[in-house]
């Protein structure tokens, strides 16, 4: 069954203290793998597209990267702003249409 | 450009009683999607729409119908609410063929059902 796990549930971390959130999934044809970004009260906002094992894609504090089974979104110096829930999507198998989400990770930035 | 817009926003409505959540995009998307989301659980497909004219279901249909009016609009509708229908509602669009293939999300409509 395909699944995608993301770890921890809840991250909270000072201002400029950075640190990784992980998205583990186990899916039969991996089309693409998504970030997004979700605001409370607010509709999933897209980050990246990461295809191939080795990829990497940056913006800004964030970085997104790669492997076989897992994706991580590495948060270099993070400031109050970056916090929000963040959520993985996998794409796969020959349905383009069907997109698997993790259940998110929830991070705080305190000052 | 406006996006993805969803109405209402807000909702609530009695055990038994029907309603329609309406979704459009001004994008010119081929695919349309309606998610649930709950508490811990992500998001859940409900049902989506590849192209006008079609539709199937997600991972999570029981209770719900759609229709896919034209290409802009794809509404989402419960016949017969029940308390575990209450939920978080977001609509999304894409057209996932293509290289990039995000999907593009509504604000989402809050429904508790009582």
């Amino acid at each position: 069954e395909d699944q995608v796990t993301q770890s921890p549930e809840a991250l909270r971390l000072q201002e400029g203290e950075s640190s990784s959130l992980n998205c583990s999934y186990t899916v039969s044809g991996l089309r693409g793998l998504f970030w997004y970004r979700q605001d409370p009260g607010k509709g999933p906002e897209f980050l990246f597209t990461l295809y191939s094992a080795g990829e990497e894609k940056e913006k800004e504090r964030l970085k997104a990267t790669l492997t076989k089974k897992e994706s991580f979104l590495h948060i270099t110096a993070p400031k109050p702003e970056d916090s929000a829930t963040y959520l993985c999507a996998v794409q796969a198998g020959s349905n383009f249409n069907k997109f698997y989400f993790g259940s998110g990770t929830k991070l705080n930035v305190k000052p | 450009n406006a996006g993805v817009t969803q109405t209402p926003k807000f909702q609530v409505l009695k055990t038994g009683q029907s309603m329609t959540l309406q979704c459009a995009q001004d994008m010119n998307h081929n695919s349309m999607y309606w998610y649930r989301q709950d508490p811990g659980m992500g998001l859940r497909l409900i049902y989506y729409s590849a192209s006008e004219g079609t539709t199937d279901k997600g991972e999570v249909p029981n209770g719900y119908n759609v229709s896919r009016l034209n290409k802009r609009e794809f509404s989402l509708r419960l016949e017969s609410a029940a308390p575990s229908q209450t939920s978080v509602y977001f609509c999304a669009s894409s057209d996932p063929g293509l290289a990039g293939g995000q999907q593009f999300f509504g604000p989402g409509t809050r429904l508790t059902v009582l």
